[in-house]
């Protein structure tokens, strides 16, 4: 049981340029969430998705794409690279069921730094 | 809005030093409550959580209640470790949107020295 795994564990992207970080849950959970952690700013939602084949904004969308087209993947696109985006993001996932009290479940990260 | 504010770092502290932080939120209605924590180069962990008022989360010797009155959920714990060196998030989950997103603090990073 793998848990929550994220490819890649690190990038470096000119401005400009595009990429799709990728999130893998092996636990069934139907919710999965992208968030950006920045020096200072604690974690931020980008996007999440209450199930497959919903997505939703989160606190801090722009510039990102979502799509989760299968149930157990959540995929985060860039698709024009700024600056602003140097970060690193974390995906998590949860169950449904639970009520606000179930926790998340949260993989490595991914550190993307665009120069 | 759903805010949490939690004391501001880093926080130096000597092996078994008590160590308290402070965290307070803002929300409607009645969030759940949580401390994760992140070690050095690694994800998020749950580390303790509470759902309703006074009640008291705790797990590795860490301690946390709930407490309405005052809208906070401290983090405490009596004697530190070198391995508890690492940064706190206190955050909160709340279900009137449905997506029970995480609203976090800014987190608080902790050194513990010998």
């Amino acid at each position: 049981n793998a848990g929550v795994t994220q490819t890649p564990k690190f990038r470096v992207l000119k401005t400009g340029q595009s990429m799709t970080l990728l999130c893998a849950q092996d636990m069934n959970h139907e919710y999965m969430y992208w968030y950006r952690q920045d020096p200072g700013m604690g974690l931020r939602l980008i996007h999440y998705s209450v199930g497959e084949g919903t997505t939703a904004k989160g606190e801090v969308p722009d510039g990102y794409n979502v799509s989760r087209l299968k149930k157990q993947n959540f995929l985060l696109g860039l698709e024009s690279a700024a600056p602003s985006q140097t970060s690193v993001y974390f995906c998590a996932s949860r169950l449904v069921g639970g009520g606000s009290i179930s926790e998340q479940y949260f993989g490595p990260g991914t550190r993307l730094t665009v120069t | 809005g759903n805010s949490v504010t939690q004391m501001e770092g880093p926080v130096t502290l000597s092996e078994e030093a008590f160590l308290t932080i402070n965290c307070t939120y803002t929300a409607t209605g009645y969030p759940s409550l949580f401390w994760y924590v992140q070690y050095p180069g690694e994800g998020l962990q749950l580390l303790l959580k509470a759902t309703k008022a006074d009640d008291k989360g705790s797990n590795k010797g860490f301690e946390a209640t709930y407490r309405k009155e005052t809208t906070s959920f401290h983090l405490e714990k009596g004697s530190v470790q070198v391995s508890d060196s690492a940064v706190y998030f206190c955050a909160l989950s709340y279900s009137g949107a449905g997506s029970y997103q995480l609203t976090f603090g800014k987190g608080t990073k902790l050194s513990v020295i010998p």
